[in-house]
């Protein structure tokens, strides 16, 4: 089954710092590749996804993330990190033959610190 | 304007006593997903419905029921809610299964 793994459950970085959140996939077909942001007792928002065509996406919010097929991997980054980001940040997959529902990584939780 | 709408964002129930949440939609979405989500954890899928065709997650207890009446609602129903029940309750609709979520704002359900 499709899976994803986040690595580190809590991140905290200073403001204006790198934000760098990892994920790598389990598939020998690449994915469909999300990231969701939570923010406390609130829903899931979607930053931004990849499904095809080019590797580098751009969502909202200045994240990015890259897909490296040969690493497994869509990293989530931002150049530098606003009090406001702290949240749980969720990667997600859906796998390519699309014929099953959305799973979440564990999570990671980022810390911001002025 | 809210999309994915889930009432009531906070319920409080009796052990034991069934409670329904609901989520409507106006994205006329096909599918709509019911996800469990624990205090620091992911999201765990209950089940989905696509259109009308009901697909259930094995791990899914039997306690939990879903329906839904119209492709705008979709209802969750916890037949005799436990205290390991409290969760975060979310909603999410896609247009097709491998198309973007898009979530409710929970409903955090406690059980006393």
């Amino acid at each position: 089954a499709q899976s994803v793994t986040q690595l580190g459950s809590h991140v905290s970085v200073s403001e204006g710092a790198l934000v760098l959140l990892r994920c790598n996939y389990s598939s020998s077909v690449p994915p469909y590749l999300f990231w969701y942001v939570q923010y406390p007792n609130q829903g899931l928002q979607l930053l931004l996804k990849y499904t095809t065509g080019a590797t580098l996406v751009k969502g909202i919010n200045g994240f990015e993330a890259e897909f490296k097929k040969s690493e497994t991997s869509f990293h989530l980054t931002k150049p530098s990190a606003h009090m406001s980001d702290a949240a749980e940040y969720f990667c997600a997959v859906i796998p390519n033959s699309g014929n099953a529902p959305l799973v979440f990584g564990k999570g990671t939780r980022l810390s911001v610190i002025a | 304007d809210a999309m994915v709408i889930q009432n009531p964002r906070y319920q409080v129930t009796q052990f034991g006593k069934p409670v329904t949440l609901s989520c409507s939609q106006t994205l006329n979405h096909n599918v709509m997903y019911w996800y469990q989500q624990k205090s620091s954890q992911a999201p765990k899928l209950l089940f989905h419905y696509y259109d009308k065709d009901f697909n259930n997650e094995a791990d899914t207890p039997d306690n939990f029921q879903s329906r839904r009446p119209n492709t705008s609602f979709c209802f969750l129903d916890i037949r005799s809610p436990g205290l390991g029940d409290a969760a975060m309750y979310l909603c999410a609709t896609t247009y097709s299964l491998n198309t973007e979520a898009f979530f409710g704002q929970g409903t955090r359900l406690t059980v006393v």
